[in-house]
Order: C-alpha cells, then sequence, then structure tokens
C-alpha cells in the first residue's frame, strides 16, 4: 500500500512560504501524489496532484523528488486563511481508486 | 453551481434503527465516495463508485451499504447502526480521467459533512 507520512503539525508566520513534506516511499510508477486541505471539520478541499514533474496553481506548487519517494507542497505566501490541515495522499489500489487520507499536518499561519 | 450536498447534516438515532443518509453531485461525475472521520484516525474511506451499478470496499466498509442506481446519487445506508459509527461523513465526487496507468478519478469534491450521532 503507498501510504503517507506527514509531520503532525507545524507553524509558519504569515506571509512566509510554507512547506510541507511529505513521504511515500512505496509509491509506485503511476500512482499520483494528491493534497488535499481541511479547515475546521468542513468537506476537505483539493489543491494540486502530480505525478512526476513538479506542478504550480494559483493554490500552490508541489515538488517531487526525482525518486518519487517524497514532495513537499509549497503554499508562496502563507496567509491566517491557511490555517488547516493539509492531508498529502496517493491512490493504492490495483486500480488507483481508493484513496487513504491519513491525519495529516495541521499547519497554524502565525500574525 | 457545482456542488455535493448531503443529508441531512445531523443526525441523532439509536442503537438499531435503519437510516441513509443522501448524497447527491450535479457535476456528472463518474467516481463517488464515501468517507469517514473520526478523532485521531483522519479521513477512511468507506466504498467507493466507479459508475452507475459499480461499487466497491474501501477501507472500513464494515456495517454499511451503498447503492449507484443512478450517477448522481449515492446514499449510504445504515441498515443497524451501532454507536462505533458516530461519526462525521463526508461524500465525494470526481471526474474519472486518462492518468497513467488507466482511467482514474481525479481532484474529488467534497459535500459538507453529516454528524451522525448513534445512541
Amino acid at each position: 500500500d503507498a501510504k503517507t507520512t506527514q509531520p503532525p503539525s507545524m507553524d509558519c508566520a504569515e506571509g512566509r512560504a510554507a512547506n510541507l513534506p511529505c513521504n511515500h516511499s512505496t509509491i509506485s510508477g503511476n500512482e499520483y501524489v494528491y493534497w488535499y486541505r481541511q479547515i475546521h471539520s468542513q468537506g476537505p478541499q483539493y489543491i494540486i496532484h502530480g505525478l512526476k514533474n513538479n506542478e504550480t496553481n494559483e493554490m500552490a506548487s508541489l515538488i517531487i523528488t526525482e525518486d518519487r519517494k517524497s514532495s513537499t507542497l509549497i503554499l508562496p505566501h502563507a496567509t491566517l486563511r491557511d490555517t488547516a490541515v493539509y492531508y498529502c495522499i496517493v491512490s493504492y489500489s490495483n486500480t488507483g481508486n481508493q484513496f487513504y487520507f491519513g491525519t495529516g499536518t495541521s499547519l497554524t499561519v502565525i500574525p | 453551481e457545482a456542488q455535493v450536498t448531503q443529508n441531512p447534516r445531523y443526525l441523532i438515532t439509536v442503537t438499531g434503527k435503519k437510516l441513509t443518509v443522501t448524497c447527491s453531485q450535479n457535476m456528472n461525475h463518474e467516481y463517488m465516495s464515501w468517507y469517514r472521520q473520526d478523532p485521531g484516525l483522519g479521513l477512511r474511506q468507506i466504498y467507493y463508485s466507479m459508475n452507475v451499478e459499480v461499487t466497491d470496499k474501501g477501507d472500513v466498509p464494515e456495517g454499511y451499504k451503498v447503492s449507484r442506481k443512478e450517477k448522481r446519487n449515492f446514499p449510504l445506508i445504515l441498515e443497524s447502526p451501532s454507536p462505533n459509527q458516530t461519526s462525521l461523513y463526508f461524500c465525494a465526487s470526481s471526474p474519472i480521467r486518462g492518468l497513467a496507468g488507466g482511467p482514474s478519478p481525479n481532484e474529488q469534491y467534497f459535500g459538507p459533512g453529516t454528524r451522525l450521532t448513534v445512541t
């Protein structure tokens, strides 16, 4: 199973970049890495996903190491509204249709 | 507005009384899924469906049933609820895209959650 490991919590100063790491050492060649976040008990919100190359969208950047065993989500200029639990996920069934969210990283953005 | 809706949002019930939590999406997504969230355990997948009449077990399917008779709806059924099913439940949907390795769900859109208490 391609499960993930994330630090339970992190702090970041407002306006600075938040770098959230994730280890997925058992990821297989066709499995994508997804990032979601959850604010309080709301439904999780999709952020970004990638396979091999680094990706960027309006919310964040995703850096995947060359061996694909780890990745980093970067929020370039963290705001107080970015305080949330961030989940790094890989799909893990043979068909890539099952998802294990784990417990994520609780990010606190400090004023 | 594109969205996933769940009903009810809050439910308190008693052990053994059958209940259904409805989930509906208006984005014509093929993939739908149910998760439960418990303190310290994160989100765990209960069941998922790749399309109409196609459902599969996730991590924690015991005590739950689902059906997918229409593309937009994916109800979660608890035939005989027990207190250990007290949890926060989320429904999600996703388009299926042609990813490396074959068609797979992509970004998932989540509903607002249903907080269930079984006494």
